[in-house]
C-alpha cells in the first residue's frame, strides 16, 4: 500500500525562525496533498491543499504568507512554518490519498517554537 | 457543512472488557466512513472503514457499522487489551481525493 513518510518527526525552533517539513509520497505520485494541524487534546484540521505544479489552496483563517506550502513534484510536498511563534507549537500532518480509496497519514511532525 | 460529533474521553476499560466509542454525523450524501487510530508519538493509521449503508469495518477485533438511519459509525470491540490504548478518531470524506473530516478523538486507556 502507499507510504507517507514525514521529515523531520520533531523539531525545536526559536521564535522568529522558519522551519520546513517535508512530506514524500514513496509509492506512488499524488497531485494533491493535505496538510492538517492538531491542536493539543483537539482534533485534527484541514489547514491546506497542496497542488502539483499550482497554488495550494488555504482554509479560512490559514495565513497562507505564514504557512507557506510548495508541491513542487508529484512526490515532495513542502510546509514552512514562516517567522515561528510559541502558538505555531503544534502537531502537523500530511496525507495522501491512494486510488480514491483510503486516505494515508504520514508520521506527523511535532513542532515546538520556543 | 459536514460533521463528526464523537464520545468524549478518556475512557478507561480493564483488560477483556467491552469497548464502544460513539460516533455521529452529519453530512450530505453518502459519506465514506472511517475510523483511525493515533498510538503515543505516532501518526493516524487507518483502523477500519465502511463507504455505504449497512457496511461493516473491521480489523483486529474492532468493528462498526454504517448506520445511515441514526447517521452512526459506532466502534466496539468485545475485549480490549492493554495494547489498544490509543486515541480513536471518528471520521468522513464525502469522496475519494477530498478533505478529511475528524472528530476530536476520544482517549481509550485500558488497564491491566
Amino acid at each position: 500500500g502507499a507510504v507517507v513518510s514525514q521529515h523531520p518527526s520533531r523539531v525545536i525552533c526559536k521564535s522568529g525562525t522558519s522551519v520546513k517539513i517535508e512530506c514524500r509520497s514513496l509509492d506512488f505520485q499524488a497531485t494533491t496533498m493535505f496538510w492538517y494541524r492538531q491542536f493539543p487534546k483537539q482534533s485534527l484540521m484541514l489547514m491546506a491543499t497542496s497542488n502539483e505544479g499550482s497554488k495550494a489552496t488555504y482554509e479560512q483563517g490559514v495565513e497562507k504568507d505564514k504557512f507557506l506550502i510548495n508541491h513542487a513534484s508529484l512526490t515532495l510536498s513542502t510546509l514552512t512554518v514562516t517567522s515561528a511563534h510559541p502558538e505555531d507549537s503544534s502537531f502537523y500532518i500530511c496525507s495522501v490519498w491512494a486510488s480514491g480509496n483510503e486516505a494515508f497519514f504520514g508520521q506527523g511532525t511535532r513542532l515546538t517554537v520556543v | 457543512g459536514n460533521s463528526v460529533t464523537q464520545m468524549e474521553g478518556p475512557v478507561t476499560l480493564s483488560e477483556e472488557a467491552f469497548l464502544t466509542i460513539n460516533c455521529t454525523y452529519t453530512a450530505t450524501g453518502y459519506p465514506s466512513l472511517f475510523w483511525y487510530v493515533q498510538y503515543p508519538g505516532e501518526g493516524l493509521q487507518l483502523l477500519l472503514k465502511a463507504t455505504k449503508a449497512d457496511d461493516k469495518g473491521s480489523n483486529k477485533g474492532f468493528e462498526a457499522t454504517y448506520r445511515k438511519e441514526t447517521t452512526s459509525f459506532h466502534l466496539e470491540k468485545g475485549s480490549v487489551q492493554v495494547s489498544d490504548s490509543a486515541v480513536y478518531f471518528c471520521a468522513l470524506t464525502p469522496g475519494g481525493y477530498q478533505k478529511v473530516t475528524f472528530g476530536t478523538g476520544t482517549k481509550l486507556q485500558v488497564i491491566p
